[in-house]
């Protein structure tokens, strides 16, 4: 079956650039996803990408997808307090049975230093 | 993107009662779905809801103790039947639009059985 796999936690300084990866198994995945959740919220889409890509730029956020190498990075440019939160990843398929089912990483504790 | 609203956004029950979660979504969406994320935990998939019959359960869970409606392309309830404390869990409700391939999350319900 699917499996996603996230290092559990990560600590910058204010100002630095954060680098959370993700492993994934399931070389038929279709999309890629980075959440956000904050302590007592929900989860907050911050952005995608589709496999056939291998990079996507928004803003402080970059995306960067290995596909050969089942291998998923979200850089966040300028790290401040407020990014302090679990980044999650997230695979799933555009078709079949398993259409628009996510799997989740276990999540990356980013917490960011004054 | 969609907006999506649970409630309630937490509650505390007694061992043996139900409960009822209710997902409510701004826009008309193709596929809703529960996820649980317990304690500490990543998300897990409980089931898809589907629209007029009955919902698609992931293994682990079934529809006696997770009873799940979708009278339409909005609304959707999760029941959690018969509770234990291993039901403290947050239980979120997602929904993926008609033009997009993105998932966006309700903030979450956040239980906790006694």
């Amino acid at each position: 079956g699917e499996d996603v796999e996230q290092s559990l936690f990560l600590s910058v300084r204010e100002g630095d650039s954060s680098v959370i990866n993700c492993t994934y198994t399931d070389s038929s995945s279709t999309y890629l996803y980075w959440y956000k959740q904050e302590p007592g919220a929900g989860l907050q889409l911050l952005t995608y990408i589709f496999s056939n890509m291998d990079m996507k730029q928004d803003q402080r956020l970059t995306v960067l997808l290995n596909k050969k190498d089942k291998h998923l990075s979200l850089r966040i440019a300028d790290t401040q307090t407020g990014d302090s939160a679990i980044y999650f990843c997230a695979e799933s398929h555009a078709g079949g049975t398993s259409y628009g089912k996510l799997t989740f990483g276990q999540g990356t504790i980013l917490t960011v230093h004054p | 993107s969609a907006v999506i609203s649970q409630k309630p956004s937490r509650d505390i029950c007694q061992r043996g009662t139900s409960l009822t979660i209710q997902c409510q979504v701004d826009s008309q969406v193709t596929m809703m779905f529960w996820y649980r994320q317990q304690p500490g935990q990543s998300l897990t998939l409980i089931a898809t809801a589907n629209q007029g019959s009955e919902a698609t359960y992931e293994s682990g869970f079934v529809i006696d103790k997770f009873p799940i409606s979708r009278p339409n392309l909005t609304f959707s309830t999760l029941t959690v039947s018969n509770m234990s404390p291993e039901d403290s869990s947050i239980y979120l409700c997602s929904a993926e639009g008609v033009s997009t391939d993105t998932q966006y999350f309700g903030p979450g319900t956040r239980l906790t059985v006694l």
